[in-house]
């Protein structure tokens, strides 16, 4: 089955460093989305890409968040610097437009000591 | 802005026991309506979807959801729960964005299902 992945798997950072998460979406596939998942708030919708082009990143805090998709194959979410409240797993899922549901990666567990 | 909520954050049935899981939405226009499942540590997994046509839509491992427009809700069944059942439930309402068509997910907190032996 194809699968979307996503790196690393596990990471401990320390308050104030940056923070690169990576997606790599189903070949073929035309959207991503990035989510963020915590006990307290749940599923939120980070950022959405259609066609590599940014299309919703009102979700974001945009001072210490960016997302990219530099090439179709690979999308990535950095946080700059991070903090404590970042904590939570990160999840990025892709789609075909026009398809009917997306494909989720195992998710990013994020720790900011 | 759409909405969807699971008023039930446990719930625990006996192995071999049907199953409802209840999802209620709030959206202005024709929904795509989703189930998710989740286990532990693992990202989410499609169930099914309702997008149109026949409001009883069949999914994978079992499960079934109806749509009932009147009602707002999409509820996940499932006849015989197995104890491989036990994670988190996630019902989801897909939005038009700029009116392009199905696009983003809002989904709701999620049920979490106990099997008990």
């Amino acid at each position: 089955d194809a699968r979307v992945t996503q790196t690393p798997r596990d990471k401990v950072t320390e308050m104030g460093q940056e923070v690169t998460m990576r997606c790599q979406p189903i070949l073929g596939h035309n959207t991503v989305f990035w989510y963020r998942q915590t006990m307290m708030q749940g599923l939120e919708l980070l950022a959405y890409f259609r066609n590599r082009a940014p299309l919703d990143d009102s979700g974001m805090p945009k001072d210490r968040f960016s997302a990219e998709m530099p090439d179709a194959t690979l999308a990535t979410l950095k946080i700059q610097p991070s903090e404590p409240r970042d904590s939570a797993v990160y999840f990025c899922a892709s789609g075909l437009e026009g398809a009917h549901g997306y494909t989720f990666g195992s998710g990013t567990r994020l720790t900011v000591v | 802005a759409q909405s969807v909520t699971q008023p039930d954050i446990h719930i625990t049935v006996s192995e071999g026991a049907s199953l409802e899981l209840r999802c209620n939405y709030s959206y202005g226009a024709t929904p795509y309506l989703f189930w998710y499942v989740q286990s532990p540590g693992q990202g989410l997994q499609l169930l099914l979807k309702y997008f149109s046509g026949d409001t009883l839509v069949q999914g994978i491992k079992g499960f079934e959801a109806e749509f009932k427009r009147s009602q707002s809700s999409f509820n996940l069944r499932k006849p015989s729960v197995h104890w491989s059942d036990a994670a988190e439930y996630f019902c989801a309402v897909g939005a038009s964005f700029m009116n392009s068509g199905y696009s983003t997910l809002t989904f709701g907190k999620g049920t979490m299902l106990l099997v008990s032996p």
